[in-house]
């Protein structure tokens, strides 16, 4: 089982419509998750963070944690064009040297106008 | 968010050369840097972890004596890939956490990432 785990997608939702992207993770002990955006050649950019479960919302964002299932996911509301990329989620974790990040392999979205 | 710059943004090199990439950050301490690459469509891999002032430590199955990192001072980190061959083309991504007291220490701040393209 891989540690965290996404839907590769791609993931298409009209323009203005609600975009889900969810994201489960292996191991229970995790306590921050992450989601991060990503467009074609270009470097991950952060969305937001939530530690606590329940919903984080900014702006048009929420994400979503249930650390019970295990599970997290990203709302995106009124969905646009711009917004169409590739979504990591990433959970944060004791590496070799000190906390470490791990990434999903990611959706794609395809936001269509 | 705090600024992370990578040098150079894309290199052609011939089989057989090394090549140096360098993460920086720019307006806070980064004691600690991280190490991706990422493959087309595919997600970042974790490279290796390095601390400024000691060595990196390497994810399983990367051959620390084929990339080789430094991490001299709290803002540059290098990233060496020594005898490049056309296998090890990717896009290389560096990320940078500040210390506690500096903050950002619960974000990862990427940089923009260096595509090589190994002949």
């Amino acid at each position: 089982q891989k540690e965290v785990e996404q839907n590769s997608g791609p993931l298409s939702v009209p323009e203005g419509a609600i975009a889900s992207l969810n994201c489960t993770y292996s191991d229970r002990g995790s306590q921050s998750f992450f989601w991060y955006r990503q467009y074609s050649g270009k470097s991950p950019e952060l969305i937001m963070f939530i530690y606590s479960n329940g919903d984080k919302e900014d702006g048009r964002f929420t994400a979503q944690l249930n650390k019970a299932s295990q599970y997290v996911s990203l709302l995106i509301r009124d969905s646009q064009p711009s917004d169409s990329a590739t979504y990591l989620c990433a959970v944060r974790r004791e590496g070799n040297y000190g906390q470490n990040f791990v990434f999903g392999p990611g959706t794609r979205l395809s936001v269509l106008p | 968010g705090a600024v992370v710059s990578q040098h150079p943004s894309r290199v052609i090199c011939k089989s057989g050369t090394s090549v140096k990439i360098e993460c920086r950050s720019l307006d806070f301490q980064a004691t600690t840097m991280f190490w991706y690459r990422q493959f087309p469509k595919q997600s970042l891999m974790l490279m290796a972890t390095s601390n400024e002032g000691s060595k990196a430590t390497y994810e399983q199955g990367v051959e620390k004596d084929k990339f080789l990192i430094n991490h001299a001072s709290l803002t540059l980190s290098t990233l060496t890939v020594t005898s490049a061959h056309p296998e090890d083309s990717s896009f290389y991504i560096c990320s940078a956490r500040g210390s506690p007291a500096s903050g950002g220490y619960n974000e990862q701040f990427f940089g923009p990432g260096t595509r090589l393209t190994v002949l």
